[in-house]
């Protein structure tokens, strides 16, 4: 089964600054989906960011970047000149590329980031 | 709808009633997953419907929760008998496809006193 780990449980960031989140999985799935998802005090939760496993490019979304090192299986994430809002949880998820039930997230514990102006 | 739709937003039920949450999904969207996310904690798979049918429910806790989709749109997660670890938020997420992009619903926090 796979598995989604998050090491840092709190993490905290200067205003405009830059911070890495950490995300590590384990699987032996060859090809999957790996997700950064953003959950603010409202606990809506946001998609940010999207990276396909086949695809060697790093994926990014304006402040938004990760680092996918398949060998390694980490995924995590950058956010650069960090902003009040960014402040929230930041979950991990995986997903096979199978449909149906085994296209369900799994998702990590999260990580709460806290931004200081 | 323009997005997932889940009511109530908030429910508080005393230990031992029943409760019923509802989750709209965006028309047309023929994958509909439940997720239990405990304070703290990231959500967990409950359960998954491919139109009407549900394919798999082996992340439902017990034989108190049961889960419907009768006519491929709503969706609704029954909790009998409730009890005080039920309490948590419970998401629903939909996607056009199987295997596609979810978009989430707000969630219902359910609270057991």
């Amino acid at each position: 089964a796979q598995t989604v780990t998050q090491s840092q449980p709190e993490m905290s960031v200067q205003e405009a600054e830059t911070v890495t989140l950490s995300c590590t999985y384990d699987t032996s799935e060859s090809d999957y989906y790996l997700f950064w998802y953003k959950q603010p005090p409202s606990r809506q939760m946001i998609l940010v960011i999207r990276q396909e496993a086949y695809k060697q490019q790093n994926a990014t979304e304006n402040r938004f970047s990760v680092n996918f090192q398949k060998a390694a299986k980490s995924f995590s994430l950058k956010i650069s000149d960090s902003q009040l809002g960014d402040a929230a949880m930041y979950f991990c998820a995986y997903r096979s590329p199978y449909g149906g039930s085994q296209g369900n997230l799994i998702f990590g514990k999260g990580t709460k980031l806290s931004v200081k102006p | 709808g323009a997005g997932v739709s889940q009511s109530p937003r908030y429910k508080v039920t005393k230990r031992g009633q029943d409760v019923a949450l509802r989750c709209d999904p965006i028309s047309g969207h023929v994958s509909l997953y439940w997720y239990r996310q405990a304070l703290g904690q990231g959500p967990e798979f409950l359960t998954y419907f491919n139109y009407e049918a549900q394919q798999d429910k082996s992340g439902l806790p017990n034989d108190r929760f049961s889960a419907e989709r009768p006519e491929g749109s709503i969706s609704t997660l029954t909790i009998q008998r409730t009890e005080q670890r039920d309490s948590a938020m419970y998401r629903c997420a939909s996607s056009l496809a199987q295997g596609g992009g979810y978009t989430f619903g707000s969630g219902t926090r359910l609270t057991v006193v």
